[in-house]
């Protein structure tokens, strides 16, 4: 079974520039997760969704960042314009109705 | 206001001796506890979980101890093997509906001395 992808796997922009992720989760996850997680922390709820519709966006800044999941499989998450303190690892998990959450890789996001 | 503590933010340990994580939550309501394993450079790996309703769960070399008068948990590992090194993660959800979301704690990072 293919896990979870993800893909740049790093990225490296300047302030004020855009920057998009993608993630491509496990077949027949119904439920996809994206994370923010900095260096020493741990990961931080940006958005979920179960199939195409939002869940729980309340620690996504909307004034920057997007997310989409279009046909409920795969997703982008859009960061517009980027600050310095978005320098971060960027996760994507999918589920299917238990607690158990699988990780991408991750995209190691720096903005100078 | 952290919901999960991991005290120690890191753990040194010999090879073949066991490693013992910590973890400690304040909100009662949490019924379902995971934890999870990163390697640099890698996305969070799954590694055993315990519901509330028991107070031990084996896996191997891994067994999570749950006392929940004490609102703590304790992964065990034994033996400890140099693989094992890595960053540890306590992660209970928290359940409102279809919201499954994960309250992480800072993270234990072990190394595995062989």
């Amino acid at each position: 079974e293919a896990g979870v992808a993800q893909s740049p796997r790093y990225k490296i922009i300047e302030k004020r520039q855009s920057v998009a992720f993608w993630c491509n989760p496990i077949s027949g996850h119904a439920t996809l997760y994206w994370y923010q997680q900095i260096l020493g922390q741990g990961p931080k709820l940006l958005i979920q969704f179960q199939n195409n519709g939002v869940v729980d966006d309340s620690q996504l800044p909307k004034d920057r960042f997007s997310a989409e999941r279009l046909k409920g499989v795969d997703s982008t998450l859009k960061i517009q314009p980027a600050k310095l303190e978005d320098s971060a690892v960027y996760l994507c998990a999918s589920g299917q109705g238990t607690y158990e959450q699988y990780f991408g890789p991750g995209t190691r996001l720096t903005v100078t | 206001d952290q919901q999960v503590k991991q005290n120690s933010p890191s753990l040194s340990v010999q090879e073949g001796r066991i490693s013992i994580l910590n973890c400690d939550y304040t909100n009662s309501m949490f019924d379902y506890f995971l934890w999870y394993k990163k390697y640099p450079a890698e996305g969070p790996t799954f590694l055993i979980s315990i519901s509330s309703i028991k107070d031990k769960n084996e896996d191997g070399r891994f067994t999570v101890f749950l006392n929940k008068s004490a609102k703590h948990l304790s992964l065990h590992i034994v033996p400890s093997q140099p693989g094992d090194s890595a960053v540890y993660f306590c992660a209970p959800p928290q359940n409102a509906g279809n919201n499954r979301k994960l309250i992480w704690g800072l993270g234990t990072s072990l190394a595995v001395n062989p």
